[in-house]
């Protein structure tokens, strides 16, 4: 299965903006890069998602390296409200059986 | 409306007991997710099931049984219910297709005395 690394745990200071970086260099030509995000005490939560170009949404950016071995999300303005754990996950797109296996993830710290 | 409702959201039993946790979609799903999270907070996928049909079973225990009487709903039962099964557990629903986001539900908080 392609797996992904991302750091244990990143702090950010409110109002600036976040790089989480996430690495997946087993990634294959039909694997979609997918974020989520799990909240203290809710379930995970969709971020955003993309295959090869950056990806733009009301939430977050996401910037795919060229060769698609890494990824970064992006959290342009950091509020309290973002404190949580980011997970970056692969999706095969037609493959069944390797959809939505969690990584430990980024457990972020926004500072006030 | 909620996109993917669990009940019960909260559940303590003692050992030994069989109980079942609820879950349904409203979105149209054809594929639903069960996972485990423990204390240590890691998420991990139980079971998956497309058009009522299981696609994935992880090394879960056979006390664990879902059943999917509809692309809607996906139901998790638990027998013989053993302290190390104190957990969360999420209900998750999406298209089948890697290019779909999934939707959780709020989880259950299972705890067994």
């Amino acid at each position: 299965d392609a797996k992904t690394t991302q750091p244990n745990s990143m702090e950010s200071n409110e109002e600036e903006p976040v790089h989480l970086p996430c690495n997946h260099s087993t990634i294959s030509g039909t694997d979609y890069i997918h974020w989520y995000r799990q909240l203290p005490s809710q379930g995970p939560e969709y971020v955003i998602h993309g295959l090869t170009s950056n990806v733009n949404n009301r939430m977050a950016s996401l910037a795919i390296a060229e060769d698609r071995k890494s990824s970064t999300l992006i959290l342009h303005r950091a509020t309290l409200r973002d404190a949580a754990v980011y997970y970056c996950i692969l999706r095969a797109f037609d493959n069944y059986g390797q959809n939505f296996v969690f990584g430990p993830g980024t457990r972020l710290s926004v500072l006030p | 409306d909620t996109a993917v409702s669990q009940t019960p959201k909260y559940l303590v039993t003692q050992m030994g007991n069989d109980k079942s946790i609820k879950c349904e979609q409203n979105l149209g799903h054809d594929t639903m997710y069960w996972y485990k999270q423990d204390s240590k907070k890691f998420l991990k996928i139980m079971f998956s099931y497309n058009n009522k049909e299981l696609i994935i079973n992880e090394t879960v225990p056979n006390r664990f049984s879902p059943k999917s009487p509809d692309k809607a709903h996906l139901n998790l039962h638990i027998n013989s219910l053993e302290l190390g099964d104190s957990a969360v557990y999420f209900c998750a629903s999406s298209y089948l297709q890697g290019n779909t986001e999934a939707f959780f539900g709020q989880g259950t908080r299972l705890t067994v005395v």
